[in-house]
């Protein structure tokens, strides 16, 4: 079945540490997009891609890096920089073209939990 | 750059019930495209309902529905014969042929009572 991992669901991370989460997609999407959810909230863009080893920063990049090495993948480090980073993290795919409009629906990921302890 | 307002951050309706959740955006692209999407408890992002704006026909999902009036930039989600299951946070969501990114609302809990 296609879909978009993460992977894992929940992580715990000690003060100081960088941690990274797994996004995998089998879409064939262009487009991979990293959003930020803290309760309450809506979704707010970290960082995308919209094709292979070039990325983009989003609207709360600071304290995160990501990679697009391969099509499928797209992780993304917390690093100690990132001041508060306990939330939940969404990874999400999409067909777009870049400069076409191509129906713009993003596809989702389960998710994963951080916390900082 | 394009915002999206939702400016109801609960409601509820009984078991049944038809409700309305709204949103607002602001634009001055004429080609987008409008979402509202789903999140359960599970926390995964479902899509519910996507509208194209150059299509002047209201979308239809089952028992969801959309009023798209472009002129006032507002894209309401009608949800008819509320079931248990629809209770989640709702986001509304932008897309524009300048973005190179979706917009999304802060979301609207909604809670179905039996």
């Amino acid at each position: 079945d296609g879909g978009i991992t993460q992977s894992p669901k929940y992580l715990f991370r000690k003060e100081g540490q960088n941690v990274t989460l797994s996004c995998e997609q089998n879409l064939n999407h262009d487009a991979m997009y990293w959003y930020r959810q803290d309760p309450g909230q809506g979704l707010r863009l970290i960082y995308y891609s919209q094709i292979v080893n070039d990325f983009q920063k989003g609207d709360i990049a600071e304290g995160y890096s990501v990679s697009r090495e391969k099509k499928e993948s797209f992780p993304l480090t917390v690093t100690s920089a990132q001041k508060n980073p306990t939330a939940f993290y969404l990874c999400a795919s999409s067909a777009r073209d870049r400069g076409f409009l191509a129906g713009g629906e993003q596809f989702f990921g389960p998710g994963t939990r951080l916390t900082v302890l | 750059a394009q915002t999206v307002t939702q400016s109801q951050p609960e409601m509820s309706v009984q078991e049944a019930e038809t409700v309305t959740l709204s949103c607002t955006y602001d634009t001055s692209e004429n080609n987008y495209y409008l979402f509202w999407y789903k999140q359960p408890p599970s926390r995964q992002m479902i899509l519910v309902i996507r509208q194209e704006a150059y299509k002047q026909q209201n979308a239809t999902e089952n028992r969801f529905s959309v009023n798209f009036q472009k002129a006032a930039k507002s894209f309401s989600l009608k949800i008819s014969d509320s079931q248990l299951g629809d209770t989640a946070m709702y986001f509304c969501a932008f897309d524009g042929r300048n973005n190179n990114d979706m917009r999304f609302g802060a979301g609207t809990r909604l809670t179905v009572k039996p």
